[in-house]
C-alpha cells in the first residue's frame, strides 16, 4: 500500500512569503501530525489532526497553521516566512490517536532566503 | 514539559562492535518508540514498547523499556555499516503528542 506522500519535496521561498505544504496519509489513517526538524532543535511537534479536528498544537507562533480535509489529507501553511523557518517539515499518519507508531513521509525541505 | 534526553549524541564505531544508545526522561510515558532516519528521508519506526520492563528484539537490535517507563535503551550487537543512521526515541504521554529525543547519530566504519 502507498505510504505517506508529502509534496513538494523541496521548496525555496523568500522571506515574507507564505507557503503551503501537503500531506496525503496512508489510506485508512485518520490521524495526521506535523513536525519541524532542524539540526539544532531536532523534531518539534507542530500540530495533530484527527477526523478534521485539531487535537493538539505545539509551541509555534500563529504563523503556522494547518487543516485536515474529509479524506484525511492535510495541509500546513506558514505565513510571513522567516529565515529560521528553514527546516525539514515531516508529516506522519497513524490509524488513530497517536501513541502506537507513526508512519512518516519523506518530508518537505523548505529553504527560506 | 516532557523531555527525552538521548545519549550519546554521536557515536562512531568499527564494524562488528556492540553499542548501546540510551533515552532518559524524568517523565513517565505510556509508550516509547524507536525510529531510524536516513539522510533526506523521514524517520522509520523500528519498535514500540508499552510495558515497563519490556524487552523486544529485532534481529541484532534489542530494545528495552525501563520498569518505571521513564527510560529506554537500544543495544546493537555486531554493528554493520548498514546500521548507520540517526536513531530517535520518542515518547507518548498524557498530552497525546509524541515527544522526540535529539537523536543519536551512529556511524559504523567498515
Amino acid at each position: 500500500k502507498a505510504g505517506v506522500t508529502q509534496t513538494p519535496r523541496y521548496l525555496i521561498k523568500t522571506r515574507g512569503q507564505q507557503v503551503t505544504l501537503s500531506c496525503s496519509p496512508i489510506s485508512g489513517h485518520r490521524s495526521v501530525s506535523w513536525y519541524q526538524q532542524t539540526p539544532g532543535q531536532g523534531l518539534q511537534f507542530l500540530f495533530e489532526y484527527f477526523s478534521e479536528t485539531q487535537r493538539n498544537k505545539g509551541n509555534f507562533p500563529g504563523r503556522f497553521s494547518g487543516r485536515q480535509f474529509s479524506n484525511s489529507r492535510s495541509e500546513m501553511n506558514v505565513s510571513t516566512l522567516e529565515l529560521g523557518d528553514s527546516a525539514l517539515y515531516l508529516c506522519a499518519s497513524s490509524l488513530g490517536p497517536l501513541g502506537y507508531g507513526y508512519t512518516f513521509g519523506s518530508g518537505t525541505r523548505l529553504t527560506v532566503v | 514539559t516532557q523531555l527525552l534526553e538521548q545519549s550519546p549524541q554521536f557515536l562512531s564505531i568499527q564494524e562488528g562492535e556492540n553499542l548501546t544508545v540510551y533515552c532518559n526522561s524524568s517523565s513517565v510515558f505510556s509508550s516509547l518508540q524507536w525510529y531510524r532516519q536516513e539522510p533526506g528521508e523521514g524517520p522509520v519506526l523500528l519498535v514500540t514498547v508499552v510495558t515497563g520492563g519490556e524487552v523486544k528484539k529485532l534481529k541484532r537490535l534489542t530494545f528495552q523499556f525501563g520498569d518505571a517507563r521513564k527510560d529506554s535503551s537500544l543495544h546493537i550487537t555486531a554493528a554493520q555499516p548498514g546500521d548507520t543512521g540517526l536513531y530517535l526515541c520518542a515518547g507518548s504521554g498524557g498530552a497525546q503528542k509524541l515527544v522526540f529525543g535529539q537523536g543519536t547519530r551512529l556511524t559504523i566504519n567498515p
